[in-house]
């Protein structure tokens, strides 16, 4: 079965330019996750959905991001416009059920960088 | 505040040697599970254990075993007989009743295992 897909994997923007970054989540799983992590903060959420629909944005920095997610099988994050502080990779993840339990599986990441 | 410690920010190895990464947390909540993920130099973030509260058994997987006790607060992860594939950053996160599916991570601790 393929695991969380993330694109791109890599991604290189000046400041000013819109991002989109995209996942699709493992088939069935029903909540979705967006993290970044940079050296000085580490691995900090800034949104989930479940069943498509966002239940937490506290931790999205600022309105320069957004995040969708249209259907089951495909979400995007999105910054505009970037800035240099934007550089970090981003990881989606997704996770099957409604317990507090069960384990997110992760995409391998996009790496921006923003110059 | 839900919380997670790891205090060892790096920690290197020779081959062979058996090695502790230490996780404390804190959280308010009676219901929380507690995990430990690695990163690889590639990157990816790959699941390796959940345990809940309820649940203080120690547990061993291979070389690999997770030390729980509610009484210091802490998740300690021993690795026995090191090899240098264990070379990573390993994370300990929180997810807990009151705080839907999200996960609060720790600062992670790079463990280096030299030949």
């Amino acid at each position: 079965d393929a695991g969380v897909i993330q694109s791109p994997r890599h991604e290189v923007t000046e400041m000013g330019q819109e991002v989109t970054l995209r996942c699709k989540p493992i088939s069935g799983h029903d909540y979705l996750f967006w993290y970044r992590q940079t050296m000085m903060r580490g691995l900090e959420l800034l949104i989930y959905f479940n069943n498509n629909v966002p239940i937490d944005d506290s931790g999205m920095p600022e309105d320069r991001f957004s995040a969708k997610m249209p259907n089951a099988s495909f979400s995007t994050l999105k910054i505009q416009p970037s800035e240099p502080r934007d550089s970090a990779v981003y990881f989606c993840a997704s996770s099957r059920g409604a317990g507090v339990n069960n384990e997110q599986f992760f995409g391998p990441g996009t790496r921006l960088t923003v110059l | 505040a839900q919380k997670v410690t790891q205090a060892q920010t790096e920690i290197s190895v020779v081959e062979k040697e058996d090695v502790t990464l230490d996780c404390v947390y804190e959280t308010r909540d009676t219901t929380y599970y507690l995990f430990w993920y690695k990163q690889p130099p590639s990157g990816e973030l790959v699941f390796l254990i959940r345990r809940n509260s309820f649940d203080e058994q120690n547990e061993i997987s291979g070389r690999y075993s997770w030390n729980f006790q509610k009484s210091t607060s802490s998740f300690n992860f021993t690795i026995t007989a090191s090899q240098v594939v264990d070379s990573a950053v390993y994370f300990c996160a929180l997810s807990w009743t009151g705080g839907g599916n999200k996960l609060t991570f720790g600062t992670g601790t790079q463990l280096k295992v030299e030949l």
